[in-house]
């Protein structure tokens, strides 16, 4: 079956400082991937999406390349913010078996900023 | 706002007692999706609904727990007999179309306590 693993948190910055979260799937076909973000008290927000082989996600700064020979997803910042605050999860779409493409998450990584 | 809306938003219940909870998705998406997540852990899928047809219940944990979508539109997951592991946030989803690999859209989730 599909899973992914994630790299463990927490994890603590500081402001600024260079972001990376690893992530990697198994999936029996041609999955989607993306990273959803959960800031504290808000419900899961997208934060960027790949559909293909070396396809590359981005938003607010936030960077992900879908590395189909390495079954990996990592996030990448270059500056992170206070504001970047919040737990991060690494997910996969894939059609199951009813044709549905239902999402299959890593734990999350809990990432705190500091000034 | 056109934001997918769950309700309720707490939900406090002693073992043993029937819930229902409450998805309206963002109108005119086809799929939706209900998922679980434990405390610490990611969202695992429960089930998925392509308007009215139920097309996939494989995460459903038990027959306690039932879910349904009689128009389309609204959905309502109930579970029965609660039981303490039952404790979860419980998050609803809605996709625009099938098959696209589009991004799904989170409400803010119920979280269920069961005493």
């Amino acid at each position: 079956g599909n899973s992914v693993t994630q790299m463990e948190g927490p994890v603590t910055l500081s402001e600024e400082a260079f972001l990376t979260i690893n992530c990697t799937y198994t999936a029996t076909g041609y999955p989607s991937l993306f990273w959803y973000v959960q800031y504290p008290g808000e419900g899961l927000q997208l934060l960027l999406k790949a559909t293909k082989a070396d396809d590359k996600g981005s938003n607010k700064g936030f960077e992900a390349t879908y590395r189909k020979e390495t079954t990996s997803f990592h996030l990448e910042k270059g500056s992170v913010q206070v504001s970047d605050s919040a737990v991060y999860f690494c997910a996969l779409s894939d059609r199951g078996d009813f044709g549905n493409e239902k999402l299959t998450f890593g734990t999350g990584t809990r990432l705190t900023i500091i000034p | 706002g056109a934001g997918v809306s769950q309700s309720p938003r707490y939900k406090v219940a002693k073992r043993g007692q029937d819930v229902a909870l409450r998805c309206d998705p963002i109108s005119g998406h086809v799929s939706l999706f209900w998922y679980q997540q434990a405390l610490g852990q990611g969202p695992e899928f429960l089930t998925y609904f392509q308007n009215e047809a139920q097309l996939d219940k494989s995460g459903l944990p038990s027959d306690r727990f039932f879910a349904e979508r009689p128009e389309g539109s609204v959905s309502t997951l109930k579970i029965q007999r609660t039981q303490q592991e039952d404790s979860a946030v419980y998050l609803c989803a809605s996709s625009l179309m099938v098959g696209s690999h589009q991004p799904q859209h989170f409400g803010d989730g119920t979280r269920l306590s069961i005493l």
